[in-house]
């Protein structure tokens, strides 16, 4: 079993849509929740940061992290065509490290004008 | 520079050969991180240098692969013997002394082994 579970999509929506992305866990010991989003031929950068449990809200973006059913969600608001990208979650037991740092595949998002 | 770079951005190569990688990391960031991106697979940890400290390698997949950090900046990956396998993004990140929520990735270095 993997240790981040992400559907790849893809996912085509209308401009102006709410998009949710989601992805599930299965180590109970992952406390630190990221969302990355990466546009063709580019890296990944970061979108969301949280700790723990709880909602966090930057803009038309709200990443929603459930410890207990160990699932995590990102929401966009009143999407763009330029939110057209892969977004990538990662999680990790530690603030800090790599090798403990795992991601999702990856859900590709197209928003249609 | 304003972010990390890499070279090449493109690279075929034919099997069996040797390839070197790129990273500039971001000025002052002491962690430097390697991943590779294969198509609908998630980032692949390669190796991780921290300051001084000795790298952690344990995400290599194999002796072919091996890199290098020189003066705590500049860090070279080597593919020796390139296998069709090989083929995928190579991610670099730095990172301010590893903390996750401040990495930032370059662009990649898109590897192509016929």
């Amino acid at each position: 079993q993997k240790e981040v579970e992400q559907d790849p999509g893809p996912l085509s929506v209308p401009e102006g849509a709410i998009v949710s992305l989601n992805c599930t866990y299965s180590n109970s010991a992952f406390q630190y929740f990221m969302w990355y989003r990466q546009y063709s031929r580019k890296g990944p950068e970061l979108l969301m940061y949280t700790y723990s449990s709880g909602n966090k809200e930057d803009g038309r973006f709200t990443a929603q992290v459930d410890k207990s059913s160990k699932y995590i969600s990102l929401f966009i608001r009143d999407s763009q065509p330029s939110d057209s990208a892969t977004y990538l979650c990662a999680m990790s037991a530690k603030q800090t490290g790599a090798n403990n740092l795992f991601f999702g595949t990856g859900t590709r998002l197209t928003v249609i004008p | 520079g304003a972010g990390v770079s890499q070279s090449p951005s493109n690279k075929v190569t034919e099997k069996g050969k040797d390839v070197e990688l790129r990273c500039d990391p971001i000025s002052g960031h002491t962690a430097l991180y390697w991943y590779r991106q294969s198509l609908g697979q998630g980032l692949e940890f390669l190796i991780y240098f921290q300051g001084n400290s000795a790298p952690d390698k344990s995400g290599l997949p194999s002796d072919r692969f091996s890199a290098e950090r020189t003066g705590g900046s500049v860090s070279t990956l080597t593919i020796q013997r390139t296998q069709q396998e090989d083929s995928a993004v190579y991610l670099c990140a730095s990172s301010i002394a590893g903390v996750q929520e401040t990495q930032y990735f370059g662009p990649g270095t898109r590897l192509l082994v016929l």
